[in-house]
């Protein structure tokens, strides 16, 4: 069984840059979330992606976006980047939604300059 | 509102030694609570889960936490540490709600095992 995995492992962009992060979903798995993991704190829900819809949004901008493809795979895209948004990323993948853990990948670092 | 609260941002224990990590939560009902762990520059491992069964929940490693519902406590035990379990520890809790299931994470407890 696959786990979770995202690309790159590690980013550098300058400010009011546009970035892409891509995650593989678990095999088995249809529900992708995002986690912004800033520097000593403990990761804040993005949004959450349910059979290619946007099934939850945490409090973050709309220049935060993103899809879910057929195949459950992911992408966050950040526009106009700011210094705060340099950090850890991490997404997730579950069965169904609601109700069960979620698996996590190891994450995308992003620096913003 | 849903929230967790990690009582200690950093314990330190020795190799051997019962380690206790604290996490108090509140929430509206009963919430499915989770204990992540997280090595340096890696992802996040579940560790356990509490989904509403028994209140003594059994994890991976040797840990284990129990619900106390009256305290609104979480707490994750290990009756003996080893070097290999430092690391940063997130009490999460699932509030369900808008039939999605957001988590929502403490601040973290940094573990430190000395020999």
């Amino acid at each position: 069984e696959t786990g979770v995995t995202q690309s790159p492992t590690h980013l550098i962009k300058t400010r009011g840059q546009q970035v892409t992060l891509r995650c593989s979903s678990q095999s088995g798995h249809n529900t992708v979330s995002w986690y912004q993991q800033a520097l000593g704190q403990g990761p804040q829900f993005i949004f959450q992606y349910y059979r290619e819809e946007e099934n939850g949004r945490g409090n973050f901008p709309p220049r935060f976006s993103g899809l879910q493809f057929p195949n459950y795979s992911s992408e966050l895209n950040v526009n106009a980047l700011e210094l705060d948004d340099s950090a850890l990323y991490l997404c997730a993948s579950s069965r169904d939604g609601g109700g069960y853990e979620q698996y996590f990948g190891p994450g995308t670092r992003l620096t913003v300059t | 509102a849903q929230s967790v609260t990690q009582l200690d941002s950093h314990v330190s224990v020795s190799e051997g030694t019962p380690v206790l990590l604290r996490c108090n939560y509140s929430s509206s009902y009963s919430p499915s609570l989770f204990w992540y762990v997280q090595h340096p520059n890696k992802g996040l491992q579940l560790l356990l889960k509490y989904t509403s069964a028994a209140t003594l929940v059994k994890g991976i490693n040797g840990f284990e936490a129990e619900f106390k519902k009256s305290e609104t406590s979480f707490h994750l035990t290990k009756p003996s540490a080893h070097m290999s379990d430092a690391a940063e520890y997130f009490c999460v809790v699932s509030p369900l709600s808008g039939g999605y299931n957001k988590l929502i994470f403490g601040a973290g407890t940094r573990l430190a095992v000395h020999p």
